[in-house]
C-alpha cells in the first residue's frame, strides 16, 4: 500500500529557481523521509525528519513537516541541472512498521 | 566503498522460466528489502528480511521467492507464477541492529530491469 502522495506529479522549472514539492499521508508517523531517484538508478536517501520536528535543512534542501495536516514539503533552492530526478517521500511508522513510499514527483530543471 | 550491488542490470525471461536476481551488500546491515517499481509509479514491497534465515512477505509477494542464508546476500527469484514480471526491481538495506525498527533510512542498489522475451 502507498501512503504518501506527492504533488505535483511533474514539475519543470528554470535553472536557478526554487523547486517545491509536497507529500501528504494518511496515518500517524514516526518519521518522514525524502529520496531522490535519477533515471534508471536506485533511490538515494536525502533527509529524514522526525514527527516531533517541524523543519530541517541539509545544504540546499529544506524539509517541513506539519503533522496536524499530515503533510510535508521539500524545497530545493537555487536548482541545478543535476537536480533533475524523481523525488519520493517515504513515511515510517513506529515499532516494526515498514517504510511506505509515495508515487513521486518528477522534477526537470531546464538549463 | 560500502554499498549494495545488484546483478544483472538487465535480465530477460522466457515463458515458464524462473529467474534469480542477485543482491549483495557490504554495509553490515541486518535488514534487506526487495521492491518492484513500475513505470511512473512508486515502490511496492515484495519481501523483506530482518535477520539471516528469516524473511517476511511484503505487499505483493505472490509469484516471488527469496532466501537469506547469509547476512550479505538476499536473492530474489521471479517464478513462472508471476504473470506480469516486467518491471524495475530494487534491492535495499537498512539498520545494524537485529530486528531493529524498519523505519530507518534505506540504501538502494541500482536495480535490475526484467523484461519478457
Amino acid at each position: 500500500s502507498q501512503q504518501g502522495e506527492e504533488d505535483p506529479q511533474a514539475l519543470s522549472i528554470q535553472e536557478g529557481e526554487n523547486a517545491t514539492m509536497n507529500c501528504s499521508y494518511k496515518t500517524s508517523i514516526n518519521n518522514l523521509q525524502w529520496y531522490r531517484q535519477n533515471s534508471g538508478r536506485g533511490l538515494v536517501h536525502l533527509i529524514l525528519i522526525r514527527s516531533n520536528e517541524r523543519e530541517k535543512h541539509s545544504g540546499r534542501l529544506r524539509v517541513t513537516l506539519d503533522t496536524s495536516k499530515k503533510s510535508s514539503s521539500l524545497l530545493i533552492t537555487a536548482s541545478r541541472a543535476a537536480d533533475t530526478a524523481s523525488y519520493f517521500c517515504a513515511t515510517g511508522g513506529g515499532g516494526n512498521e515498514k517504510l511506505t513510499f509515495g508515487t513521486g514527483t518528477r522534477l526537470t530543471i531546464i538549463p | 566503498d560500502g554499498g549494495i550491488t545488484q546483478s544483472p542490470k538487465y535480465l530477460f525471461r522466457k515463458e515458464g522460466q524462473n529467474v534469480t536476481l542477485s543482491c549483495e551488500q557490504n554495509l553490515n546491515h541486518d535488514a534487506m528489502y526487495w521492491y518492484r517499481q513500475d513505470p511512473g509509479q512508486g515502490l511496492r514491497l515484495i519481501y523483506y528480511s530482518q535477520i539471516v534465515n528469516d524473511f517476511q512477505k511484503g505487499d505483493i509477494a505472490e509469484g516471488y521467492s527469496v532466501s537469506r542464508e547469509k547476512k550479505e546476500s538476499f536473492p530474489l527469484t521471479v517464478t513462472s507464477a508471476q504473470k506480469n514480471p516486467t518491471a524495475f526491481y530494487l534491492c535495499a538495506s537498512s539498520g545494524i541492529f537485529n530486528r531493529g525498527p524498519l523505519n530507518q533510512p534505506q540504501h538502494f542498489g541500482d536495480g535490475t530491469r526484467l523484461s519478457i522475451l
